[in-house]
């Protein structure tokens, strides 16, 4: 069936790195615009970033931007987070979602989320 | 940047119809799409550009938009419709997805 896995998530030291995953399965990955999104404890969705469905387009978030690295493997339908200098405030689950064909599109489709803490 | 302004929370009785409004600065001229999140799970989408129901929604959730509103209506409103309400626009000059800041809705 049609769905996206994150993984990748755990808990990290301020200042470190870490890459989220995010495998899509059931649909053809390679025609989609994808997204990360984020939702701190307790706290509304915010975006992260998105790339286009052919990798040449990446847009991000002011919050993470500098920070954070989106990109995809279409050969190996995965979407990719690298995130680097994290901070405390970066702490949330965070999703993958499937966009439209280009950026604008609805998230038709989301991942369950992975968690990623930032704390010393 | 653009921001979309909506209510923190909604109350309705069963049965009844629910509106949960999308505030942004002539929002109607852009495409706004609605998600509902249940405590735990991650968002479901439940209606695209202004007023597609995807695949599996209920008819008795629509959208509309226009001028600087857009609004999320669910008429016969059932427990399980309780959750959090998000609408979400891309905004076009600063190449940015924007989402609205959420509104909690209870079901009386």
């Amino acid at each position: 069936q049609v769905q996206l896995v994150e993984s990748g998530g755990g808990v990290v030291q301020p200042g470190r790195s870490l890459r989220l995953s995010c495998a899509a399965s059931g649909f053809t990955f390679s025609g989609y615009a994808a997204h990360w999104v984020r939702q701190a404890p307790g706290k509304g969705l915010e975006w992260v970033a998105v790339i286009s469905y052919d990798g040449s387009k990446k847009y991000y978030a002011d919050s993470v931007k500098g920070r954070f690295t989106i990109s995809r493997d279409n050969s190996k339908n995965t979407l990719y987070l690298q995130m680097n200098s994290l901070r405390a405030e970066d702490t949330a689950v965070y999703y993958c979602a499937r966009g439209g064909r280009g950026e604008e599109g609805a998230f038709d489709i989301w991942g369950q989320g992975t968690m990623v803490t930032v704390s010393s | 940047s653009f921001v979309l302004t909506q209510p923190p929370s909604v109350s309705v009785a069963p049965g009844k119809t629910a509106r949960i409004t999308c505030g942004g600065n002539n929002i109607g001229s852009k495409s706004v799409h609605w998600y509902q999140q249940k405590p735990g799970q991650a968002p479901v989408l439940v209606i695209s550009y202004d007023s597609d129901r995807p695949s599996g929604i209920p008819e008795r959730f629509s959208g509309s938009n226009s001028g600087n509103t857009a609004t999320l209506t669910i008429i016969r409103v059932e427990a399980g419709d309780e959750a959090a309400y998000y609408c979400q626009v891309w905004d076009t000059s600063s190449d940015h997805v924007v989402f609205g800041g959420g509104t909690k809705l209870t079901v009386l």
